[in-house]
């Protein structure tokens, strides 16, 4: 079964330093997201990509968060100077073979991030 | 902005009795999901209602989205082991998910 992958599965930083979080999603899908998820609190939407551009994103996504899709395959969430707060998991997702299945999503199993 | 809250945070039952969570948003949803998150996992779709008043059945689960479609409710009748994790409703449009607060269940022999 098709499945939404990312990489790495840890990434430990300094902050103030750059990351850069790999997704590949669902191949036929057409709508991918970014959440990040703080251990035992709930999972928060970061940004959606559609049709190769931004569809939504949330408060949290402020200028230091930056999303490519650079080739066909993969997804990427980019922060440019990482945080203390920024530490948690970031999950991908991705839905939407056609319209009537937009709103299922698949998720990828995360990547845990760790900013000292 | 929107705001999806889930009561109760924390459940714990022992095998085999029920178990309900409660999802309530302060607006009004097009549509409500329902995910599952295991321990250590990633969150898993399990359905999506539409309708107001709808009721889905997955086996052991029903799912019910309510009349002013501002809420929704999920049933586990007779809990098992393997219905461990946290149990999250959803509700947005396609480009943004709002999760709610999730409810965690911890089921013992």
């Amino acid at each position: 079964e098709p499945e939404v992958t990312q990489t790495p599965s840890h990434q430990v930083t300094q902050m103030g330093q750059e990351v850069i979080l790999r997704c590949v999603p669902i191949s036929n899908h057409l709508y991918f997201y970014w959440y990040r998820q703080i251990l035992g609190q709930k999972v928060e939407f970061l940004v959606s990509f559609y049709n190769n551009e931004i569809s939504e994103k949330s408060e949290i996504f402020d200028d230091q968060f930056s999303v490519e899709r650079p080739d066909g395959s993969n997804f990427t969430l980019k922060i440019r100077s990482t945080k203390l707060e920024d530490s948690a998991m970031y999950f991908c997702a991705s839905s939407g073979e056609d319209p009537s299945s937009y709103n299922e999503q698949f998720f990828g199993p995360g990547t845990r991030l760790t900013v000292l | 902005g929107q705001q999806v809250m889930q009561i109760p945070q924390y459940q714990h039952v022992q095998e085999g009795e029920d178990f309900t969570t409660y999802c309530n948003s302060s607006t009004t949803l097009s549509n409500i999901q329902w995910y599952k998150q295991r321990p250590g996992g990633h969150p898993v779709f399990l359905i999506q209602l539409v309708k107001s008043g709808e009721v889905k059945k997955q086996k052991r689960l029903t799912f019910q989205f309510g009349e002013a479609k501002k809420n929704s409710s999920l049933h586990i009748t007779a809990t098992q082991t393997t219905d461990v994790g946290t149990y999250f409703c959803a509700g947005g449009t396609a480009s943004k998910l709002t999760f709610g607060t999730g409810t965690r269940l911890q089921v013992t022999l």
